[in-house]
């Protein structure tokens, strides 16, 4: 499916801390390439959270973290919030598929 | 502020064009500062690239839709556009234009459109 691998769901309660996980290879993050994250809330557009592996997009707030090691990469949330639920997304870039821009396949974040 | 405008049909028949357009205020496509993209998203399903544009009209695209996919721009018009031909049941999808954080492959999609349904049925 995507060549990005994401889990499908992580939940966690108000004012906890979770972690979404990106996996590639060696021809996409592992191959150095940046590693972007997005957030989508039901029925809207993705938002640039994370970008460069680590920067916050502007007017992200900081519990929103990112970190990339070998060929994963991770959002972090913490101080988690009831507007937090929505799905995540990764993207990166794979040197082996012509330009191709990739996408995780998402993590749905429930806030319990 | 930034405003990525989509327009477009968003009910076709298989075998149809579809035909997207966006249109960007608050920036300059011919500026050169950005690369434009479009993106879509089956109901329910993850994100696709879809292709990408320089205001010069220089463009490439997914492998798998590289022979139905024409991506165009109108810097008069401040303007860029998808035209996907054939289309089938499988294109339907929310599409979605976006532009590239910088001028510099690869790199984040920093602003996005509102996304148009496209659905394609007989």
């Amino acid at each position: 499916q995507f060549v990005l691998t994401q889990p499908p769901s992580v939940s966690g309660a108000p004012g906890q801390r979770v972690t979404i996980s990106c996996t590639g290879s060696s021809s996409n993050i592992g191959g150095g390439y940046d590693v972007h994250w997005y957030q989508q809330l039901p029925g809207k557009a993705p938002k640039l959270l994370i970008y460069g592996d680590s920067n916050r997009a502007s007017g992200v707030p900081d519990r929103f973290s990112g970190s990339k090691s070998g060929t994963s990469a991770s959002l972090a949330i913490t101080g988690l919030q009831a507007e937090d639920e929505a799905d995540y997304y990764c993207q990166s870039y794979d040197s082996s598929l012509s330009g191709s821009v990739l996408f995780g396949g998402g993590t749905k974040l429930t806030v319990l | 502020q930034l405003l990525l405008q989509q327009s477009g049909p968003g009910l076709l028949k298989p075998s149809e064009t579809l035909s997207l357009t966006c249109t960007v205020s608050g920036d300059s496509i011919s500026s050169g500062y950005h690369y434009w993209v479009w993106i879509r998203q089956p109901p329910g399903k993850g994100l696709e690239w879809i292709g990408t544009i320089y205001y010069t009209g220089s463009s490439y695209s997914i492998p798998s839709l590289k022979s139905r996919v024409s991506i165009s721009v109108d810097t008069s018009k401040n303007q860029f556009s998808l035209r996907l031909s054939s289309v089938t049941a499988a294109d339907t999808a929310i599409y979605f234009c976006a532009r590239l954080r910088s001028a510099a492959l690869p790199d984040a999609f920093d602003s996005w459109g509102q996304g148009t349904l496209v659905t394609v049925s007989s």
